[in-house]
């Protein structure tokens, strides 16, 4: 079967460092997105990585283990505007099908 | 340039009606995904067409379907209209059929009454 895990909700400080994971079972694998969706909106695409190991993307971070069937997206320097959903993604082996996790919530407080 | 353009915004129709969608790609862009998110879950792949051809279907029933024109432009049909079928439905454009970003449109927001 087909399946993404990711936390529901998470809240963090603004100015602190977050870590939103996703594990997943697919049957088959080709490269993993993460996503950042604010409310109402459409989604916008933050990182991709296919093989093992850390993609450094300014504030945005994400890493991969296949083996695990595990990724995490790092945000650093949390600002207000990172409140939103981050959805994780998984392509499937012919590349032309794209499973998303439900997605999960990020409150950044004050 | 322009990105990802649908039309139109929102849409409220009738059980058992039936609704077009549509959606431009980026130029340049030769494949574009549907998408059905429900609110509160991460969008739901419908299909993905490639130089016109359909090369991904999900797990959707047969009174979806779609289809993509010359200039890479696509609609999505729904026919039979359920209540269930209210959602956001997003079209997102790659370059190519490979692993690539996709980018997505704004959406079209159906609501079935």
């Amino acid at each position: 079967g087909q399946n993404i895990d990711q936390p529901t909700e998470m809240t963090a400080t603004e100015g602190a460092i977050v870590q939103i994971n996703c594990t997943y079972q697919t049957s088959g694998f080709n490269g993993l997105f993460w996503y950042q969706q604010h409310a109402g909106e459409a989604p916008t695409f933050l990182s991709y990585n296919v093989l093992d190991g850390l993609e450094e993307k300014g504030r945005f971070s994400s890493f991969l283990s296949r083996s695990k069937g595990y990724s995490y997206l790092l945000l650093k320097e949390l600002q207000m505007k990172d409140s939103a959903s981050y959805l994780c993604a998984v392509r499937d082996t012919g590349g032309f099908k794209t499973i998303f996790g439900a997605g999960t919530r990020l409150f950044v407080k004050a | 340039d322009a990105g990802v353009t649908q039309s139109p915004t929102h849409l409220i129709k009738t059980r058992g009606q039936h609704v077009t969608l549509r959606c431009s790609p980026i130029s340049g862009h030769k494949s574009v995904s549907w998408y059905q998110q429900v609110l509160g879950q991460g969008p739901q792949f419908i299909f993905q067409y490639y130089e016109k051809e359909e090369r991904g279907r999900g797990n959707f029933p047969d009174r979806f379907s779609a289809r993509q024109f010359p200039n890479y432009s696509s609609e999505l049909n729904v026919n039979a209209l359920l209540l269930g079928d209210s959602a956001l439905y997003l079209c997102a454009s790659s370059k190519d059929g490979t692993p690539y970003e996709q980018y997505f449109g704004p959406g079209t927001r159906l609501t079935v009454t």
